[in-house]
């Protein structure tokens, strides 16, 4: 089984809708990180998590929410979706003091 | 702010190869940098962490070097195989900081 799962995997969406995705972890890391990927624009950081009570904004966090319900689960949220939120997003893990980071395979949205 | 540039986005070669991926950065005060595999459908996957203190990182047939004061990296392939395509991302953390600055990745292509 994966260390890092996401879902939905796929989802399309009307303008306005709210949606929650969801990644949960069984890696036992207390770091967890949401990206997203738009071509031609690489990967930015939108929220990261250092455990349950500390919640931290990234690069683009406007019109995201965040809630790390466990050390396990970290989900981002949009409130009112709109089309250009329309990326590839990844949930990643890390352990406090070692550097690497470990993705799960990613959610497709896509927001009409 | 820090930009990292891999040129050229994509490159086609015959199996065998061995091959040389290039990484640019712009401010050196970098903490670490990693290189990244990204296979569709199954997120990213870590291939080497060089620390800012280190010259280079060697994993099976994989190598990556560092210099910092020139703002490069550099991620070599030996005898490259079919199984090699993927898109290759490099990322700098800076100090002091949780993001990850991500290039746009090159797409490689090994054919048979």
């Amino acid at each position: 089984d994966a260390d890092v799962t996401q879902t939905p995997r796929n989802r399309i969406t009307k303008t306005g809708k709210r949606i929650m995705l969801e990644c949960s972890q069984t890696k036992g890391h207390d770091r967890m990180y949401w990206y997203r990927q738009d071509p031609g624009l690489g990967l930015r950081l939108i929220y990261y998590s250092f455990d349950v009570k500390d919640i931290n904004k990234g690069e683009i966090s406007d019109g995201y929410s965040v809630s790390r319900q466990a050390q396990a689960k970290f989900s981002l949220s949009l409130e009112s979706a709109i089309p250009n939120q329309t990326a590839l997003y990844f949930c990643a893990t890390r352990k406090q003091g070692v550097d690497t980071q470990y993705f799960g395979p990613g959610t497709r949205l896509t927001v009409l | 702010k820090q930009e990292v540039t891999q040129i050229p986005a994509a490159l086609s070669v015959p199996e065998g190869e061995n091959l040389v991926l290039n990484c640019s950065f712009t401010d050196s005060a970098i903490y670490n940098l990693q290189w990244f595999r990204q296979d569709p459908g199954k997120g990213l996957t870590s291939l080497l962490l060089i620390q800012s203190s280190q010259r280079e990182q060697t994993s099976g047939r994989l190598n990556a070097s560092l210099d910092k004061s020139s703002g490069r990296s550099t991620l070599y392939i030996a005898a490259s195989q079919p199984g090699d395509s993927a898109t290759y991302l490099c990322a700098v953390r800076e100090g002091g900081s949780e993001k990850l600055v991500f290039g746009k990745g090159m797409k490689l292509t090994v054919n048979p």
